[in-house]
């Protein structure tokens, strides 16, 4: 049963604390995302994987790193440094990482930072 | 800057009818179009995408219009039915922007009353 998982569904934490989040695909998918949504806005990209052991800024990379080591897993951390980290997270993939293939997109975390 | 934009927040329909959720943009450089289903405390599915090179694109009860010269794209689901029900972003993306990047509307929430 392919897809992606993303753990945990609710993540707590308090300010000043790295927290990473997990995202994890069975989808053979070369290319995954890592994107936040807030109340009232879109979802923004944050940081974008084609290829194993490569990935690239989004629109709002500041606060955040990534890692790409493995092409199934591409988790996230949410640094001190991010100034608003409250927000639902959600990770996608696509079979490739160009702008014609539709993104599959895991169930999202919820992360709020006290 | 939001490159994409759904003016309408909510909508809600009688089951049966048409539902109509509108979509515009900004970049003329936006080439491929999608439309994303979400249920709450869940990631957005997939629902149906055009590319610019048509105007029209149908599946099932959905069919997505595009206007390029008015930058607007429009999904239309007849007949409605409550478990259609749900958020509904639509997406685009550039093959010549930098970054494969796609860029998402705010969403619009559908009620589809029984």
């Amino acid at each position: 049963d392919g897809g992606i998982t993303q753990s945990p569904k609710y993540l707590f934490r308090k300010e000043g604390q790295n927290v990473t989040l997990s995202c994890e695909q069975n989808l053979n998918h070369d290319a995954m995302y890592w994107y936040r949504q807030d109340p009232g806005q879109g979802l923004r990209l944050i940081y974008y994987s084609q290829i194993v052991n490569d990935f690239q800024k989004g629109d709002i990379a500041e606060g955040y790193s990534v890692s790409r080591e493995k092409k199934e897993s591409f988790p996230l951390t949410v640094t001190s440094a991010q100034k608003n980290p409250t927000a639902f997270y959600l990770c996608a993939s696509s079979i490739k990482g160009g702008s014609s293939y539709e993104q599959y997109f895991g169930p999202g975390t919820r992360l709020t930072v006290t | 800057d939001q490159q994409v934009k759904q003016n309408s927040p909510s909508l809600s329909v009688q089951e049966g009818r048409i539902s109509i959720l509108n979509c515009d943009y900004t970049n003329s450089m936006f080439d491929y179009f999608l439309w994303y289903k979400k249920y709450p405390a869940e990631g957005p599915t997939f629902l149906i995408s055009i590319s610019s090179i048509k105007d029209k694109n149908e599946d099932g009860r959905f069919t997505v219009f595009l206007n390029k010269s008015a930058k607007h794209l429009s999904l239309h689901i007849v007949p409605s039915q409550p478990g259609d029900s749900a958020v509904y972003f639509c997406a685009a993306s550039a093959t010549f922007l930098t970054g494969n990047q796609f860029y998402f509307g705010t969403g619009t929430s559908l009620t589809v009353i029984p």
